[in-house]
């Protein structure tokens, strides 16, 4: 089965900053999508990359899929208070099913 | 439009009850999922409808668990009898053919078992 790595697991940074977030497969990504979840919610869509080299930008956040690494990362720029909580990135593993990394947790301090 | 809709959202029973989660799909999506996401072993997939149909349910822990999905707009998981180790938030998500694996989640049930 397909395994999904993030890292780092938890971050914590100052307002203004700007963070990486990766997510690293066990096998070929077709699909990677990166969701947020804040405490006590669901899950957000922020982006979707099906193609490798592919690049999305929305707002302040970049997301690249890197398909001979099997990673994708997600690259917050100057980030806010507004950036806080959990990133987890999910993979199309095949049968329609989506299979999630183990998250990291955005911490952005004043 | 709605999203998915999710009832209730806390959910606290003792050892041994049944308890009932429900979910409200969006208008016009024929995948339902049900996820279970705890600190130990993250976002877990119990089981998938295609068109009301199960399709995989792999990932369904035990028989305590059953999900049904009577029509394209109710689904319910079912844990019977409940267990300390089943705490955890629940959720629904939807998607639609042709969307990708663009998943749409409810907002969890947090089940706590006493």
């Amino acid at each position: 089965s397909q395994e999904l790595e993030q890292s780092p697991q938890s971050l914590i940074v100052q307002e203004g900053k700007n963070l990486t977030i990766n997510c690293t497969s066990s096998k070929t990504l077709y699909g990677l999508y990166w969701y947020k979840q804040k405490y006590g919610e669901g899950l957000i869509f922020l982006m979707m990359l099906q193609k490798g080299g592919e690049e999305k930008s929305h707002e302040k956040i970049t997301a690249k899929l890197d398909e001979k690494k099997q990673q994708s990362s997600l690259h917050i720029t100057a980030s806010q208070p507004s950036h806080a909580g959990i990133y987890l990135c999910g993979a199309a593993t095949g049968g329609n099913k989506l299979t999630f990394g183990t998250g990291t947790q955005l911490k952005v301090e004043l | 439009d709605a999203g998915v809709i999710q009832s209730p959202r806390h959910e606290v029973t003792e050892m041994g009850q049944e308890v009932t989660l429900r979910c409200k799909p969006i208008s016009g999506h024929d995948y339902l999922f049900w996820y279970r996401q705890t600190m130990m072993r993250g976002l877990e997939l119990l089981i998938y409808f295609n068109n009301n149909v199960p399709i995989d349910d792999s990932g369904m822990p035990e028989d305590r668990f059953s999900a049904k999905m009577p029509n394209a707009s109710f689904s319910t998981l079912k844990i019977q009898p409940s267990e300390p180790r089943d705490s955890a938030v629940y959720f629904c998500a939807s998607r639609v053919t042709g969307g990708g694996e663009k998943l749409f989640f409810g907002s969890g049930t947090q089940l706590s078992v006493l």
